[in-house]
């Protein structure tokens, strides 16, 4: 059974730091790996996908790799704002289509 | 990109009555559509897979007969919480994966359910 986990729960920097979050899930078997960003009291925003065959994937100043191997991926902001504060959320997909998240890391950038 | 959308985004009920969630898909066909439940602090819980003209598949442990759920269409998937009581209130959220095979799934905006 596949299980993701998420460190830190929790993660407070000031605006401009270059910061990174984790990501671990226990069956390197996946079909893809996504990033989420999710605000107070609303659905999901896909950040990025992972491929299994890829190694990482940019969008702007988000970075996020894969190491399937270790069973690890990481999401990479650089030049944090207030406005990246959000919990975010990775995800592992097998083959049957499932996504399991992890629980999140809640982002606080303060000015 | 993709919109999915979800109604109500917020509902408030008394127990015992029974409480509908649209999801839909605005701008793409999606044979399959997830249902999350999303409990504070805890991570989202994939409840069931609809798929258009079957009938869903439940994860293990959610009851089938409690949380019904109908995909009559393409771009259409209702979750159904019956005879809700408090411990049902949550944060429930709907995706979608568009026909076209890509992997993504596209998630809705979410509904807040109180059971009062």
């Amino acid at each position: 059974k596949q299980e993701v986990t998420q460190i830190p729960a929790a993660l407070s920097v000031p605006e401009g730091e270059n910061l990174v979050l984790n990501c671990s899930f226990t069956d390197s078997a996946i079909y893809n790996l996504q990033w989420f960003r999710q605000d107070p009291g609303k659905g999901l925003t896909s950040l990025l996908l992972i491929q299994s065959s890829q190694r990482e994937q940019t969008s702007g100043r988000l970075n996020a790799s894969l190491d399937k191997s270790s069973g690890r991926s990481t999401l990479y902001i650089a030049a944090s704002q207030p406005g990246d504060s959000a919990t975010y959320l990775c995800a592992a997909q097998g083959g049957s289509e499932k996504l399991v998240f992890g629980k999140g890391t809640k982002l606080t950038v303060n000015p | 990109g993709a919109v999915v959308s979800q109604h109500p985004s917020r509902v408030i009920c008394k127990s015992g009555t029974s409480v509908k969630i649209e999801c839909r898909s605005l701008d793409f066909q999606a044979t399959t559509m997830f249902w999350y439940r999303q409990f504070p602090k805890k991570s989202l819980m994939l409840m069931a897979t609809s798929n258009e003209g079957s009938k869903a598949t439940y994860e293990q442990g959610v009851e089938k007969d409690k949380f019904l759920i109908n995909h009559a269409s393409l771009t259409l998937s209702t979750l159904t919480v019956t005879s809700a009581h408090p411990e049902d209130s949550s944060f429930y959220i709907c995706s979608a994966r568009d026909l076209t095979g890509q992997e993504t799934q596209y998630f809705g905006p979410g509904t807040r359910l109180l059971v009062l």
